[in-house]
């Protein structure tokens, strides 16, 4: 079946400008994550969404960052006034289940590469 | 501190070797643990979960010690195909987020 699928897969942005990016989860997945990860580095926690619940934004490094899910399903990340920093893999998970085994395991997307010259 | 810990690596082991890898973690509240593996430039994969009484799976076992705050990873007869970035992964609650540390990179040569 279809995995977590983000776009764009690749992003080349100029600083200042800003940036969307895309993720649809699994079909019947209700939680939602959002990482990024920089060159060589693990991965960084951003915003969470649980079904109707309010989100963890919790990791957001800023207010240029924000994310929504419309629908409970695919999810925006948006960040304004991209900085040089800003530039890593921006990676979305889902996962099935609000609570007990079935939320353990995230179903990675393959992640957008975002860099800003 | 990190919330979560690694060994630092990098881990270059012969074919056939065997290899530990452990990760920290500092709340005790945590509740659930996790190894993920992620090859070079591409999404991370759930290898296991680790269980409280430890658990096998093929070449691969996984501890978990409570008291100590620390998971393991012991992988056998090591493969070429077991090269990769070894991430372990913390939750505090049966749902919400993770926390990942930086990840063990392991290449096992022939």
């Amino acid at each position: 079946g279809a995995g977590v699928s983000q776009s764009p897969s690749n992003k080349v942005t100029e600083k200042g400008k800003d940036v969307e990016l895309r993720c649809d989860p699994i079909s019947g997945h209700t939680a939602l994550y959002w990482y990024r990860q920089s060159l060589g580095q693990g991965l960084e926690f951003l915003i969470y969404f649980q079904g109707n619940s309010a989100p963890d934004k919790s990791g957001l490094p800023s207010d240029r960052f924000s994310a929504e899910r419309t629908g409970g399903s695919v999810s925006t990340l948006t960040i304004q006034r991209t900085q040089q920093e800003d530039s890593a893999v921006y990676l979305c998970a889902s996962s099935l289940g609000p609570e007990g085994p079935l939320s353990y395991e995230q179903y990675f997307g393959p992640g957008t590469r975002l860099t800003v010259t | 501190r990190k919330e979560v810990e690694q060994d630092p690596g990098p881990f270059n082991v012969p074919e056939g070797a065997t290899v530990a890898f452990n990760c920290t973690y500092s709340n005790s509240a945590s509740q659930s643990f996790f190894w993920y593996r992620q090859d070079c430039r591409k999404e991370p994969k759930l290898l296991m979960s680790v269980y409280s009484s430890g658990n096998e799976d093929g070449r691969f076992t996984a501890q978990l010690n409570r008291a100590s705050q620390y998971i393991s990873l012991l992988i056998r007869d090591s493969k070429l195909s077991d090269s990769a970035t070894y991430l372990c992964v913390v939750k505090n609650t049966n749902a919400g987020k993770s926390t990942f540390g930086d990840g063990t990179t392991l290449t096992v040569k022939p």
